[in-house]
């Protein structure tokens, strides 16, 4: 079993630019959630996907945005990146239990 | 909207010793409290839980009490080893599959 896994799991862009995040959920998984870990902070919760749809967000700019395909993965895109975006950002899928998280990708914004 | 709050945001025990880390939450509609350990450089693993229909509940050397009425929450490592040296984030959700509110987590060191 892989577990969660996420790419990339580092990268460095400058300001105004966009990125997409991608995340593989464990094996039997069909919900997703994204986090933002800002350095030396707790994971703050961006938004959860369940059968395609967002079903809960929390207090992010609409420059966050996401998607979930067909067989559980998910991307999280971030438009018109500020210096403030650079942080750890997590995945984490669940099967109605516990949240298991990948390792992370870790966005620079120069 | 839900609020958690960790205390100590820095603990150094001797190997062997207990630590204690307390959270308090402030909205009373939570009723799911994990605990995470983050190496450096690693995911947050979850090491134990507790649901609010629960005081107490422990894992070998863990432990996790809920206090509902106060609205606080504690993880209790005992017989601490270097190895449980890491960052220790509690969190608080509506039900497991809520979002989860973190704390600005617990830096543990033990000393050998």
């Amino acid at each position: 079993d892989a577990g969660v896994t996420q790419s990339p799991t580092h990268l460095i862009k400058t300001r105004g630019q966009q990125v997409t995040l991608r995340c593989s959920p464990k094996s039997g998984h069909d919900t997703v959630s994204w986090y933002q870990q800002a350095l030396g902070q707790g994971p703050q919760f961006i938004f959860q996907y369940y059968e395609e749809e967002e079903r809960q967000r929390g207090n992010f700019p609409d420059r966050f945005s996401g998607h979930q395909f067909p067989n559980y993965s998910s991307e999280l895109n971030v438009n018109a990146l500020l210096l403030g975006d650079s942080a750890l950002y997590l995945c984490a899928s669940s099967f109605g239990g516990e949240l298991f998280f990948g390792e992370g990708s870790r966005l620079t914004v120069l | 909207g839900e609020n958690v709050e960790q205390h100590p945001s820095t603990l150094s025990v001797q190997e062997g010793d207990s630590a204690v880390i307390k959270c308090t939450y402030s909205d009373s509609a939570s009723n799911y409290f994990p605990w995470y350990k983050q190496e450096l450089g690693k995911r947050p693993q979850l090491i134990i839980d507790i649901r609010s229909n629960v005081g107490e509940k422990k894992d070998q050397r863990i432990a996790v009490t809920l206090n509902k009425t106060a609205k606080h929450f504690s993880l209790h490592i005992t017989e601490t080893q270097p190895e449980d040296s890491a960052v220790y984030f509690c969190a608080a959700s509506q039900g497991s599959q809520g979002n989860l509110i973190f704390g600005k987590g617990t830096k543990l060191s033990v000393k050998p």
